[in-house]
């Protein structure tokens, strides 16, 4: 089982919905983070948390809301979807005493 | 704001040559530089990362040079195989600032047979 699930890993939309897009991990990190990927533009940090208590913005959180529910969960929202939001969504986690990032496998993400 | 210019776009190489892709950043401060790998359909992992007492990290047949007073590095891939086709990020971040990673535009590799 992989550490860091995302799910769905696919998801079609139309604008103005609100949809969530739901991380969870096993490898026990307090910290937790969500990147959009756009080709050409890389990864942008959307939002970041290190424990249940602390959540913090990240380059480009408008739009965009969060929720984390225990340690091992952390979601993203998106309240009233429009097409540039159509990227794909890497949630990603790593430990305390450790740079290294762990993500998960991506949800892409269409917005119509 | 690009904090973190990374080149070229793309890149390809043949068997056994080397691959090299290259950052620049403008932010001082940073003092943590990975670089990540990603296939398709995956997400980004850790490759390998460097920091700035250093001039140079090799791990296998992938070594990071550093240079500081420029203000840039690299990523030398020695002996390229078709296994290293993939995407590959550079990123920085400043230890303390709430690790947040700064990632470059990303360099798709593809390696010829």
């Amino acid at each position: 089982d992989a550490d860091v699930t995302q799910t769905p890993r696919n998801r079609i939309t139309k604008t103005g919905k609100r949809i969530m897009l739901e991380c969870s991990q096993t490898k026990g990190h307090d910290r937790m983070y969500w990147y959009r990927q756009d080709p050409g533009l890389g990864l942008r940090l959307i939002y970041y948390s290190f424990d249940v208590k602390d959540i913090n913005k990240g380059e480009i959180s408008d739009g965009y809301s969060v929720s984390r529910q225990a340690q091992a969960k952390f979601s993203l929202s998106l309240e009233s979807a429009i097409p540039n939001q159509t990227a794909l969504y890497f949630c990603a986690t790593r430990g305390s005493t450790n740079e290294k990032l762990f993500f998960g496998s991506g949800t892409q993400l269409s917005v119509l | 704001q690009q904090q973190v210019k990374q080149s070229p776009q793309s890149l390809i190489v043949q068997k056994g040559g080397i691959s090299i892709i290259n950052c620049a950043y403008e932010n001082t401060a940073f003092d943590y530089f990975p670089w990540y790998q990603q296939f398709p359909g995956k997400g980004p992992a850790l490759l390998i990362a460097i920091r700035p007492d250093v001039s140079e990290k090799k791990e296998g047949r992938f070594t990071i040079s550093f240079n500081k007073s420029a203000k840039q590095f690299s990523l030398h891939i020695m002996d390229s195989q078709p296994g290293d086709s993939a995407t590959y990020f550079c990123a920085a971040s400043v230890e303390g600032s709430g690790d947040k990673l700064t990632f470059g535009t990303g360099t798709r590799l593809a390696v010829r047979p």
